[in-house]
């Protein structure tokens, strides 16, 4: 199995410019997970979705922020109009069904916002 | 309010010694607890977990311990290896879906 798929791995632009990251999750997973790491706040949970439908979206932080997942394969988190204090390092992680909610994450995308 | 503390930033450990990270964790209805290990430009990886009805779990040169009362546990490695550089996150898991990280410890080791 390839694993957990993001594209880009690196994201430069301009404020206010949309930014959109995707996700393919590794095949026959229920779970799909959006984190967002940076220095000040660590690895922080954004959104997750169970069998494709969104289940807990409170970590959010605006509604500049907004994620899809269309199909079991494919996953989006879209930021429009990007800010500078969005630069981060964008995780997507899928899980199936181990007692301990083992995830397994992407390489991760890192956003530049200028 | 965060529900997992790792205290420690980073920590310095010479090769062939043990490396001791810990956690703290407040919510006592958490059912278990995984370590991740990250290296630079990756993706966590899973590394270990532990039930919240056991005390210990052994997987190599890894061990994590759990003390319930104190709500506390810990990762050892020993011998400590120099591939074994690498930041640590603490997490937990509980009814719902979602796990729950510490911030991370930044762990080298010192040839």
């Amino acid at each position: 199995d390839a694993g957990v798929i993001q594209s880009p791995r690196h994201e430069v632009t301009e404020m206010g410019q949309e930014v959109t990251l995707r996700c393919k999750p590794i095949s026959g997973h229920d779970y799909l997970f959006w984190y967002r790491q940076t220095m000040m706040r660590g690895l922080e949970l954004l959104i997750y979705f169970n069998n494709n439908v969104p289940i807990d979206d409170s970590g959010m932080p605006e509604d500049r922020f907004s994620a899809k997942m269309p199909n079991a394969s494919f996953s989006t988190l879209k930021i429009q109009p990007s800010e500078p204090r969005d630069s981060a390092v964008y995780f997507c992680a899928s899980s199936g069904t181990s007692p301990e909610g083992k995830q397994f994450f992407g390489p991760g995308t890192r956003l530049t916002v200028l | 309010d965060q529900q997992v503390k790792q205290n420690s930033p980073s920590l310095s450990v010479q090769e062939g010694r043990i490396s001791i990270l810990n956690c703290d964790y407040t919510n006592s209805m958490f059912d278990y607890f995984l370590w991740y290990k990250k290296y630079p430009a990756e993706g966590p990886t899973f590394l270990i977990s532990i039930s919240s009805i056991k005390d210990k779990n052994e997987d190599g040169r890894f061990t994590v311990f759990l003390n319930k009362s104190a709500k506390h546990l810990s990762l050892h490695i020993v011998p400590s290896q120099p591939g074994d550089s690498a930041v640590y996150f603490c997490a937990a898991s509980g009814e719902d879906d979602k796990i729950i990280f510490g911030k991370g410890t930044r762990l080298h080791i010192l040839p």
